[in-house]
């Protein structure tokens, strides 16, 4: 079974600083990689993707790759509070190289 | 560009009656769309890919004779719930996958989701 591992939270961070979302996936030839932001009631929002291993910034998000130990993170600098939200670590299916399957998250709550 | 829609956005029923669930990509053909299902707390659990012209795959443990799914063209894709019970509430929502080439690295769309409530 391909699993996606978070933790679910909730981590709580103060206005200003960075946010560090950590997810490990099983599958060593997992390729691509998601970071979706879902608001509560609402369907998940993409925010980056990375295939490389290293880093790769857009904004105030970075993402980091490490695919020798399974293992991809979420920097958000300068937290705000309309971060607040659960992140979701998604890995495209190998076999398929379609299928997305989702971390369970991790609840996000910046705080003033 | 690259919009997803699905209708109705909320919808409550009885137990034992049939619900049916449309995701349209907007401005964009998707030869696939996936439907995933949500409970609360949780994370996004892929319930059935669909292909256009060609029967859905349907994840293991999900019935598809309960949840029927037709994609019959390039932008519309159905989900129909069958008999829905109390245990079929759930947030479902729908995600497109552009024809091969036109978007990076295979990256879905995601529609807003539907809420389903049987009663």
């Amino acid at each position: 079974q391909k699993e996606v591992e978070q933790n679910s939270g909730p981590l709580s961070v103060p206005e200003g600083a960075i946010a560090s979302l950590n997810c490990t996936y099983s599958d060593r030839g997992s390729q691509s990689f998601f970071w979706y932001r879902q608001y509560s009631g609402k369907s998940p929002e993409l925010i980056m993707f990375i295939y490389s291993n290293g880093d790769k910034e857009d904004g105030r998000f970075t993402a980091q790759l490490n695919k020798a130990s399974q293992y991809v993170s979420l920097l958000i600098r300068d937290s705000q509070p309309s971060d607040s939200a659960t992140y979701l670590c998604a890995v495209i299916d190998t076999g398929t190289a379609s299928k997305l399957t989702f971390g369970t998250g991790t609840r996000l709550q910046v705080t003033l | 560009g690259a919009v997803v829609s699905q209708h109705p956005s909320r919808v409550i029923c009885k137990s034992g009656t049939s619900v049916k669930i449309e995701c349209r990509s907007l401005d964009f053909q998707a030869t696939t769309m996936f439907w995933y299902r949500q409970f609360p707390k949780q994370s996004l659990m892929l319930m059935a890919t669909s292909n256009e012209g060609s029967k859905a795959t349907y994840e293991q443990g999900v019935e598809k004779d309960k949840f029927l799914i037709n994609h019959a063209s390039l932008t519309l894709s159905t989900l129909t719930v069958t008999s829905a019970h109390p245990e079929d509430s759930s947030f479902y929502i729908c995600s497109a996958l552009p024809l091969t080439g036109s978007s990076s690295y295979n990256e879905q769309f995601f529609g807003p989701g539907t809420r389903l409530t049987v009663l």
